[in-house]
């Protein structure tokens, strides 16, 4: 089974602070995607990256960065954390081409910022 | 732009009944839809996905359909449990980069 993993599943952080979210998976995929889910408007894309080094904004990119230096990690940066994204946040990732592409999720990261 | 909406929002059920939940979306160029269970605090498991040139799936005692032409997705679940109570996303991939679009979920609780 395609594992992906989130590294912190509860982070507790200062307003300020820079914050890291690091995502892993273990099945060579070329998609990765980040999203924040929160209560009342669901699930919202802030980037996704379909190659090593590539990125592409989502529906909701500002106060994030994304980094993928490697093709099975993809990280999602706060440069400097503010209240407002105290989210939980979810990776997942997908293998390229399209039709037939089960898309997984690691356990989410819940992050607040206070 | 892609909008994805689930309908109801939330739903309470005795176990054993058998239910319908529903997914709509909006722009009918679709890859594929998928259809996802969140129990709170987790991350999404997925359930069934559809392609586009399918009509619908079956996974044990959970049925998903797909109506391409309407732009509606239902997720039949047979007999239900308590088991069950979770909240069911379903996500619609389209556009040029494959962009998953998620509707905002069915609540369900099944009650002994």
């Amino acid at each position: 089974d395609v594992k992906v993993t989130q590294s912190s599943r509860y982070l507790v952080k200062r307003t300020g602070e820079k914050v890291f979210l690091e995502c892993v998976q273990d099945m060579d995929h070329e998609n990765m995607f980040w999203y924040r889910q929160d209560p009342g408007l669901g699930l919202r894309l802030i980037y996704f990256s379909y190659d090593v080094k590539m990125k592409e904004k989502g529906d909701i990119p500002e106060g994030y960065s994304v980094s993928r230096e490697k093709k099975e990690r993809f990280s999602l940066i706060l440069e400097s954390a503010s209240t407002n994204q105290t989210s939980m946040y979810l990776c997942a990732s997908t293998p390229l081409g399209y039709g037939a592409n089960v898309l997984t999720f690691g356990a989410g990261s819940r992050l607040t910022v206070l | 732009k892609q909008e994805v909406t689930q309908i109801p929002a939330a739903l309470s059920v005795p176990e054993g009944e058998n239910l319908v939940l529903n997914c709509s979306f909006t722009d009918s160029a679709i890859y594929n839809l998928q259809w996802f269970r969140q129990d709170p605090g987790k991350g999404l498991t997925s359930l069934l996905l559809i392609q586009s040139s399918q009509r619908e799936q079956t996974s044990g005692r959970l049925n998903a359909s797909l109506d391409k032409s309407s732009g509606r997705s239902t997720l039949y679940i047979a007999a239900s449990q308590p088991g069950d109570s979770a909240t069911y996303l379903c996500a619609v991939a389209s556009g040029g980069s494959y962009i998953p679009t998620f509707g905002r979920g069915t609540s369900l609780i099944v009650h002994p």
